[in-house]
């Protein structure tokens, strides 16, 4: 089965700072890349999504960029702010009748 | 409604006992999934119910834990003998197909085992 790895695990920034957090996947076959906000209490929110046929998707200061290749997924934030502290998670799946498969989570401190 | 609804939002039980855990998906939405999260940690699959088809339960961690979708709308995650390695977040999430839909997620239920 797909699986998904994420990195880092906790990432702190001061605001202003760029984040990136990176995703890989195992499975070749995998075209839809989706990336949630978690916030403290709260279910999960999709933030952005990618699918296989391009590489770099932008919205406002959040961007993702995939590698099919390298089978690699990223999500950029820039000018980070207070707000976009949370919890992020990065996902892959097929299409059809397939689960998507959830990184570990990566915990961004923004620091004012 | 609005969006994905889960009841009851804090649960605690003692060891031992059963609970069940409900999620309202968005109406229309055909796939359904239930995830556990644990403190600190992902999102890790339970089951997934699409129309008709038979479930995939193949995320179940032991046969404690079960779960049914009637009538294609509402579902509920059935925890029998609770212990306490099942504390965690269980989310629910409901998307208009499955895979290439965006799935949206309800707020969850926290559940404790004392």
């Amino acid at each position: 089965g797909e699986n998904v790895e994420q990195h880092p695990s906790t990432l702190s920034v001061q605001e202003g700072d760029s984040a990136v957090i990176k995703c890989t996947y195992s499975d070749s076959a995998s075209n839809y890349f989706p990336w949630y906000k978690q916030e403290l209490g709260k279910g999960p929110q999709l933030i952005i999504d990618i699918r296989s046929n391009v590489g770099e998707k932008k919205d406002q200061r959040i961007a993702v960029t995939l590698n099919k290749t390298a089978k690699h997924f990223s999500l950029h934030i820039t000018e980070t702010q207070p707000e976009d502290s949370a919890v992020y998670f990065c996902a892959a799946s097929k299409g059809g009748s397939y689960i998507p498969t959830f990184g570990r989570g990566t915990s961004l401190i923004v620091h004012p | 409604g609005a969006g994905v609804s889960q009841s009851p939002s804090n649960k605690v039980t003692e060891k031992g006992k059963d609970v069940e855990l409900r999620c309202d998906p968005i109406s229309g939405h055909t796939a359904l999934y239930w995830y556990r999260q644990s403190l600190g940690q992902g999102l890790e699959f339970l089951i997934y119910f699409q129309g008709n088809s038979a479930p995939d339960k193949s995320g179940l961690p032991s046969d404690r834990f079960s779960a049914e979708r009637t009538g294609g709308s509402v579902s509920t995650l059935t925890i029998q003998r609770t212990q306490q390695e099942d504390s965690a977040v269980y989310l629910c999430a409901s998307s208009l197909d499955s895979g290439g839909a965006e799935a949206f997620f309800g707020q969850g239920t926290r559940l404790t085992v004392v």
